[in-house]
């Protein structure tokens, strides 16, 4: 079956570092993306990543392993207004977007 | 219209009506979805369509049906509501079907309530 794992709740201080991982099993793979949603808005994409190695956003990161079926997200200098719901999603063989149930990330002052 | 829309915002619905909700994006994007979000489980998609004229069924399309008659609007239409229906419906479109253009962009969705 397809199935997509990240940890249900995380919290961070401002201005620290946080890492939220992922680990897919997909039929097929054709990327993995990872959105940002506030609580009660719509989820706006933040990365894209199909090839192994990792992706520099200015303070965001996304980092894949397709050998490992593994991808993680790396939020820098974290400030009040990243708290919100990030959400892991495979581009399965069918290019459908398989969705992890979300990770949400309480930021503290 | 900048981006994508939906309507209505919120609705409380009666078990066995039929509602119509409504979903229209005016960047030309050939491909649409359809997904509910329910709490502590992640977006599911109900029904897609890579291009106007086209339907394909999701993971849950059971008391749900669309159609693409051109490439703006994809309404998403429940024939006889029930309870469990009860849940957030988000449309989304992306240029493509496929790699990187499947970046999808979200309409603001629809808090559907059926009693």
């Amino acid at each position: 079956g397809q199935n997509i794992d990240q940890p249900t709740e995380m919290t961070a201080t401002e201005g620290a570092i946080v890492q939220i991982n992922c680990t897919y099993q997909t039929s097929g793979f054709n990327g993995l993306f990872w959105y940002q949603q506030h609580a009660g808005e719509a989820p706006t994409f933040l990365s894209y990543n199909v090839l192994d190695g990792l992706e520099e956003k200015g303070r965001f990161s996304s980092f894949l392993s397709r050998s490992k079926g593994y991808s993680y997200l790396l939020l820098k200098e974290l400030q009040m207004k990243d708290s919100a719901s990030y959400l892991c999603a495979s581009l399965d063989s069918n290019y459908q977007l398989i969705w992890g149930a979300g990770t949400k990330l309480i930021i503290k002052p | 219209i900048a981006g994508i829309t939906q309507a209505p915002t919120s609705q409380i619905l009666a078990a066995g009506r039929r509602m119509t909700l409504r979903c229209t994006q005016d960047m030309r994007h050939n491909a649409m979805y359809w997904y509910r979000q329910d709490l502590g489980l992640g977006l599911r998609l109900i029904h897609y369509s890579n291009t106007a004229g086209t339907t394909g069924k999701g993971e849950v399309p059971d008391g749900y049906s669309v159609s693409r008659a051109n490439t703006d609007d994809f309404p998403l239409t429940l024939a006889s509501a029930v309870p469990s229906q009860t849940s957030v419906y988000f449309c989304a479109s992306s240029l493509l079907a496929g790699g990187t253009y499947n970046e999808q962009f979200f309409g603001p969705g629809t808090r559907l309530t059926v009693l």
